[in-house]
């Protein structure tokens, strides 16, 4: 059975930085592109970055481009996120979530989510 | 981006009625589109992938349709464990984006 499981999450703030990950289980972990997806508060599903399964390439929504960093170890089959200069509108809980197939074609299954609050 | 609108945002119905959601794409997706159910305070699950395939193990009750701009997501008898909001989501283009959601209660 696939796995994923998120932590990291936790109060920063404005200005501040958070590392998220994400220990996979159940599959070829390097065989599969990865995504982390958020969700403010109430609201819906924000595609946030991805990473082939190589890790030689990553992918950002402009919002997070510059500021957040996603990368992968393959040899301890956990994704993560460096996220740098957070902002309050990051506020979200956050998903990390296998690729289906080929890169960005769909996110399954998802983990539990970590949430992450901005605020001073 | 391509911008993708659920309608209605929210539903309510009885049990065993027959429940449509629609997704409208901005621009032509082909059949690149996947449906989502998230139950409260749950990670979503993946439900039906490119617009009419359903997913292995979900329930032959769940269906969709559509190619190009408008798609369709259907139950055709609605149980109590349905609750919850569902998503489209489009990969035609990068970045990968959602419908805002479909809350289904019931009635």
């Amino acid at each position: 059975e696939v796995q994923l499981l998120e932590s990291g999450g936790g109060l920063a703030q404005p200005g501040g930085s958070l590392r998220l990950s994400c220990a996979a289980s159940g599959f070829t972990f390097r065989s599969y592109a990865m995504s982390w997806v958020r969700q403010a508060p109430g609201k819906g599903l924000d595609w946030v970055s991805a990473i082939t399964g190589s890790g030689g390439s990553t992918y950002y929504a402009d919002s997070v481009k510059g500021r957040f960093t996603i990368s992968r170890d393959n040899s301890k089959n956990t994704l993560y996120l460096q996220m740098n200069n957070l902002r309050a509108e990051d506020t979200a809980v956050y998903y990390c979530a296998k690729d289906r197939g080929l890169l960005l074609r769909g996110f399954d299954p998802w983990g539990q989510g970590t949430l992450v609050t901005v605020s001073s | 981006d391509i911008q993708m609108t659920q309608s209605p945002s929210s539903l309510s119905a009885s049990v065993g009625d027959r429940v449509t959601i629609t997704c409208q794409a901005s621009q032509d997706i082909s059949t690149n589109l996947n449906w989502y159910q998230q139950k409260p305070g749950k990670a979503p699950k993946l439900l039906i992938y490119d617009a009419s395939n359903l997913k292995t193990g979900v329930p032959s009750r769940f269906s969709g349709s559509g190619s190009g701009t408008d798609f369709t997501f259907t139950i055709s008898s609605l149980q109590p464990e349905d609750i919850a909001t569902f998503y489209c989501q489009q990969y035609e283009n990068f970045p990968p984006t959602f419908g805002g959601g479909t809350k289904v209660e019931i009635k």
